[in-house]
């Protein structure tokens, strides 16, 4: 049981570049979740994901797309990199909405853009 | 308005005393949960403990305690006899409602430091 696993760990981009992260779960959790962590804050939602098929965006989506075709898959694309997206992405997954039901969370992708 | 403000940016305690870590929210959604998430030097994030807005008692995961007031908008987490290893960032987060997907509203953090 690998939990959430987001690859790659580290990235490089230019200016312009476009890029996916990818992220999978083995849990079957229906909810997945992209975050980003800049230095010294916490971290904001992007986009989540209710089911395969459904997404929607979170705080922040502005330069990012998603696609959820599968349970365990929830990817994340940048299209045209901007140095404003250098920061660490999370992906996370829950089994439901309501209770104490947490967020299990991936091990992040440090993306710089330069 | 902030939804989760943790005042602490940073704070140091000694080895085996303990810490209290503040966290005030705000919202007018009666059902929410509240969250604590420990974020070590390595980068993960990893859950520590709940509690729910209905929840009468406060929560306890071993080490870990939620001092939940209500009244007062705030979840302060307490770690009882500090280890090194507890030394990392400590995240509280909110999750308002119950109809929706569980996002998470995270505060920006507090660094603790354990000395010997």
């Amino acid at each position: 049981n690998a939990g959430v696993t987001q690859t790659p760990k580290f990235r490089i981009l230019k200016i312009g570049q476009s890029m996916t992260l990818q992220c999978t779960q083995d849990m079957n959790h229906n909810y997945m979740y992209w975050y980003r962590q800049d230095p010294g804050m916490g971290l904001k939602l992007i986009y989540y994901s209710v089911g395969a098929g459904i997404t929607d965006k979170g705080e922040v989506p502005n330069g990012y797309n998603v696609s959820r075709s599968t349970t365990e898959d929830f990817p994340l694309r940048l299209e045209l990199a901007a140095p404003s997206q250098t920061s660490v992405y999370f992906c996370a997954s829950s089994y439901g909405i309501s209770g104490r039901h947490e967020q299990y969370f991936g091990p992040g992708t440090r993306l710089t853009v330069t | 308005a902030q939804k989760i403000t943790q005042t602490q940016p940073g704070m140091f305690v000694q080895e085996k005393e303990a810490v209290t870590l503040d966290c005030t929210y705000d919202t007018s959604d009666p059902s929410y949960g509240l969250f604590w998430y420990k974020q070590p030097s390595s980068g993960e994030m990893i859950f520590l403990i709940y509690q729910g807005s209905y929840d009468q008692q406060n929560a306890t995961e071993g080490r870990y305690s939620l001092n939940f007031q209500k009244a007062r908008k705030s979840a302060n987490l307490v770690i009882s006899a500090s280890q090194l290893g507890d030394s990392a960032m400590y995240f509280c987060a909110m999750r308002e409602g119950g109809g929706t997907a569980s996002k998470l509203t995270f505060g920006t953090g507090t660094r603790l430091q354990v000395t010997l």
